[in-house]
């Protein structure tokens, strides 16, 4: 079964810096994608951004980066120049690819980021 | 409309009553899960449909729940003879239906069962 864990309940990070969330992953299947999505406190849970795990470049998407270490089964999440509107609840998860690979999301227990100004 | 919606925002119930839950997908998702978000749980994958059928129900708590999809669309959740653990945020997502493709989320329902 595949698992994930976020080891920071939560994180505090000043306006304009750089933040590290982290995620690693278990699972045995040679096929599976990983997201982040945002949760701020209106509950909408948004898409952030995937990793494929035969992608060879760690995936980007705007102040968003993945930093993908596949031997250590990692995939945290670096938010460039932090803004008071990222303070919200992160989530990393996993779902599965191939042909009968489980297609529902498994995800990580969150960590709260708040950016203080 | 261009993302997922979901009906109602918010639900109050009292234990032993059913309840049904709607989510519209974004058009064109052939793929449609729900998920529940509680505090002592996290968030939980309950039924995964592919077009109108089920290929993944692993995630149903209990068969009071159940869900069906028709037209290949709209999806009702229905929570029957209610229980005060069943209070949660009921999230559905869709998706293009290909292996390891983004779910976008609609807004969630919000039950409360008193």
């Amino acid at each position: 079964a595949q698992k994930i864990t976020q080891t920071q309940p939560g994180m505090f990070v000043q306006e304009k810096e750089a933040v590290t969330l982290d995620c690693t992953y278990d699972t045995s299947d040679p096929s599976y994608g990983l997201f982040w999505y945002k949760q701020p406190s209106s509950g909408e849970m948004i898409f952030l951004i995937y990793q494929g795990s035969y992608d060879q470049q760690n995936a980007t998407e705007g102040r968003y980066s993945l930093n993908f270490q596949k031997a250590r089964k990692s995939a945290n999440l670096v938010i460039s120049a932090s803004q008071l509107g990222d303070s919200a609840m992160y989530f990393c998860a996993m779902s599965l690819g191939g042909l009968a690979g489980r297609r529902a999301l498994t995800f990580g227990s969150g960590t709260r980021l708040q950016v203080q100004p | 409309g261009a993302g997922v919606s979901q009906s109602p925002s918010n639900k109050v119930t009292e234990k032993g009553k059913d309840v049904e839950l709607r989510c519209d997908p974004i058009s064109g998702h052939t793929a449609l899960y729900w998920y529940r978000q509680s505090l002592g749980q996290g968030l939980e994958f309950l039924i995964y449909f592919q077009g109108n059928s089920a290929p993944d129900k692993s995630g149903l708590p209990s068969d009071r729940f159940s869900a069906e999809r028709t037209g290949g669309s709209v999806s009702t959740l229905t929570i029957q003879r209610t229980q005060q653990e069943d209070s949660a945020v009921y999230l559905c997502a869709s998706s293009l239906g290909l292996a390891g493709d983004t779910q976008y989320f609609g807004p969630g329902t919000r039950l409360t069962v008193l």
